[in-house]
């Protein structure tokens, strides 16, 4: 089945730097990826929608600036925290709708656990 | 405004079986997902419906309900590997998902 791998699993990092997180649709090309964070014990929070070739949207709240998103080619997006600090601190998941299957079926990534110490 | 409910928690014992209810409004409507969740990993495709009635998976069914914005998934034959949060999700008519906060399903033994 469709596989979305995402890269790395766990990451520490200090306050101020930043850190690119990787997201790959393996084995089908994905015009559209998202991006979500999520808080302890609470839903999926939508970031941004990742559209190859073109500018991410991003939902409102949401600063563009800090969290940058790349999407170069159809298989691959990237979301980098830039000058991360403790409170950037969360679960950030990755989705890819496969195309030609059921209206919009999203497979995720496994998500990516970032502490700012 | 759009938005998704459903149950924070349940309990159910192994063996048995459980309903998780979920009710949604949104501006239009593409289909209804239920994703399952289990703590510290990201949420696994579990069903999908775009038309009234009862789809079955195995152990898992799901059902849908357009004219009262209703789902429900249904677990039979509990097992405690189904200890998990279960999301509830309807797309919209700009096809963007709108999420419900889950609902944690604790298993007994």
């Amino acid at each position: 089945g469709a596989v979305v791998s995402q890269h790395p699993s766990r990451v520490i990092c200090k306050s101020g730097t930043s850190v690119k997180i990787e997201c790959r649709s393996l084995d089908f090309q994905a015009t559209t990826m998202f991006w979500y964070r999520q808080f302890p014990k609470q839903s999926l929070m939508l970031m941004a929608t990742s559209n190859e070739g073109s500018k991410a949207t991003y939902e409102q709240g949401v600063e563009k600036d800090k969290f940058l998103i790349n999407h170069a080619s159809l298989t691959l997006s990237t979301l980098t925290v830039t000058s991360a600090h403790p409170e950037d601190s969360s679960f950030y998941i990755c989705s890819a709708r496969e195309p030609d299957r059921e209206s919009g079926t999203l497979h995720f990534g496994n998500g990516t656990r970032l502490t700012v110490t | 405004g759009q938005n998704i409910d459903q149950p924070t928690e349940m309990t159910a014992t192994e063996g048995a079986i459980v309903q998780i209810n979920c009710t949604y409004q949104t501006s239009g409507f593409n289909g209804l997902f239920w994703y399952q969740q289990h703590a510290g990993e990201a949420p696994t495709f579990l069903s999908y419906n775009v038309l009234d009635g009862l789809e079955e998976k195995g152990r898992f069914s799901s059902f849908l309900s357009r004219s009262k914005g209703y789902s429900y998934l249904l677990l039979k034959e509990l097992q405690m590997k189904d200890s998990a949060s279960y999301l509830c999700a309807a797309m919209d008519s700009n096809y963007q998902l709108i999420w419900g906060a889950g609902t944690k399903l604790i298993i007994k033994p």
